[in-house]
């Protein structure tokens, strides 16, 4: 069972169109953070939220951490070709008295000129 | 400008050959990380280290060993690889983790495949 289940795991739109990209756990996440993968690239952090209702914006891009601490969401408004990519959540989560960073499935996004 | 640099980025082997991933960051980060990426599973951490000669088993450390004889290099072993080992391999660094949220630095990834 994923402890962090990402949502929709594809998505193909519009440029200019707007969406939302979910993450979310049954557990609490100490932090959360979101990460971009390009096509043969490693992963690159977008934004890291610590506090529940906090709401990060980059440009085009607004994060929300849940109040609870169990979901976050990734909302683009509209959207461009160069958003293309594959987005991950990770959550830190405290596992057995150790801290541990779990990762999504992950979202592949389509961005259609 | 941060670098983690991986060996290869396309490495295809044999079922049965001992295989080697070399990692190399230029953060003087303490943490370094390997993990697989599957489509649909995300990704799984492998071994992580804290620290030179530290090693930590991850959530699918079967098959694999890792070496930190250097701060700045992480190796992954594939003692004698598998077809069930073949995907992409990522490496990453970080500084010391504690209650913050460190950023992880992934490298380019080595997509291995076992034939």
């Amino acid at each position: 069972t994923q402890l962090l289940e990402q949502s929709p795991q594809f998505l193909s739109i519009q440029e200019g169109e707007n969406l939302t990209v979910y993450c979310n756990s049954s557990s609490v996440f100490s932090s959360l953070q979101w990460y971009r993968q390009e096509p043969g690239e490693g992963p690159v952090l977008l934004v890291t939220v610590v506090t529940g209702g906090e709401v990060k914006k980059l440009k085009r891009l607004t994060f929300q951490f849940g109040d609870a601490r169990k979901d976050s969401s990734l909302h683009i408004t509209a959207a461009q070709p160069g958003d293309t990519g594959l987005y991950l959540c990770a959550g830190r989560f405290i596992i057995q008295g150790a801290q541990k960073l779990v990762f999504g499935q992950g979202t592949r996004l389509t961005i259609n000129p | 400008d941060v670098k983690v640099t991986q060996s290869s980025r396309y490495l295809v082997k044999r079922t049965g050959e001992k295989v080697f991933l070399e990692c190399v960051q230029d953060m003087d980060h303490e943490n370094m990380f390997w993990y697989r990426q599957d489509p649909g599973l995300g990704l799984r951490l492998i071994y992580f280290s804290y620290d030179v000669k530290m090693k930590e088993k991850g959530d699918i450390p079967e098959g694999y060993s890792v070496s930190r004889e250097k701060k700045e290099r992480f190796s992954l072993i594939l003692e004698s690889a598998s077809t069930n080992q073949t995907s992409m391999y990522l490496c990453a660094s970080s500084l010391l983790q504690g209650l913050i949220a460190y950023e992880q630095y992934f490298g380019p990834g080595t997509r291995l495949t076992v034939t």
